[in-house]
């Protein structure tokens, strides 16, 4: 079964420490997708990134990084030097595709405190 | 961001009322799916549409029932509300070809 797992259930780190989301997924297809989304206290979901599985460069955007690793299933989240404004629900998630359909599995979510 | 609304944003209704939440998009996107976040639980996929007038279950279905008469509007009903509806439900949206969805801001739902 398609499942998705996110151990951390809260973090809590102080402004410009580096911090790493650990997400572990299940899945028996070998075509699929991993994304992350982060959900500010506004309570919005905003889209961060998508991985296809059959990439598994790393991918470095700013002060973010996702460490995507096929052998361990592993697709890890890295906020470097973390700010205020990273304080957020983050949530990682598995695409499934059935009948043509493309469906979403959600981990139960990461909340990061970074304090000042 | 994405063209996407809910309505209402908050509700607060009664054991046993029927209850209809509304999702607009003004993407065109054929895929509109609506969600629910508990705590301890992430988003959990209640129902979702590929195409006007067609429709699935998700993995929590049951009590929810569902209606796209045109590509813009995903409705999700209650037919007849419990207080284990009690959620924010999250309406989203994908393109074809386009794996990663964008949600709409949530409708925060009451049930006493």
């Amino acid at each position: 079964a398609q499942k998705v797992t996110q151990a951390q259930t809260e973090i809590s780190v102080v402004e410009k420490e580096d911090v790493t989301l650990d997400c572990v997924y299940e899945t028996r297809d070998t075509t699929y997708y991993l994304f992350w989304y982060k959900q500010p206290p506004s309570g919005e979901l905003v889209f961060l990134i998508r991985r296809n599985s059959f990439d598994e460069q790393n991918e470095i955007s700013g002060r973010y990084s996702w460490n995507f690793q096929k052998s361990t299933s592993s697709f890890n989240f890295t906020i470097t030097a973390s700010q205020v404004v990273d304080s957020a629900v983050y949530f990682c998630a598995l695409s499934e595709e059935r009948d043509s359909s493309y469906k979403l599995i959600f981990g139960s979510g990461t909340r990061l405190l970074v304090r000042p | 961001d994405a063209g996407i609304t809910q309505s209402p944003r908050h509700k607060v209704t009664e054991t046993g009322t029927p209850v209809t939440l509304r999702c607009h998009q003004t993407e065109n996107h054929r895929y509109m799916y609506w969600y629910r976040q508990d705590p301890g639980h992430g988003l959990r996929l209640i129902h979702y549409s590929y195409g006007v007038k067609d429709t699935d279950k998700g993995e929590v279905s049951d009590g929810y029932s569902v209606s796209r008469s045109k590509t813009e509007d995903f409705l999700l009903t209650l037919e007849s509300a419990t207080s284990s509806q009690t959620s924010v439900y999250f309406c989203a949206i994908s393109s074809d070809g386009s794996y990663e969805q964008y949600f709409g801001p949530g409708t925060r739902l009451t049930v006493t």
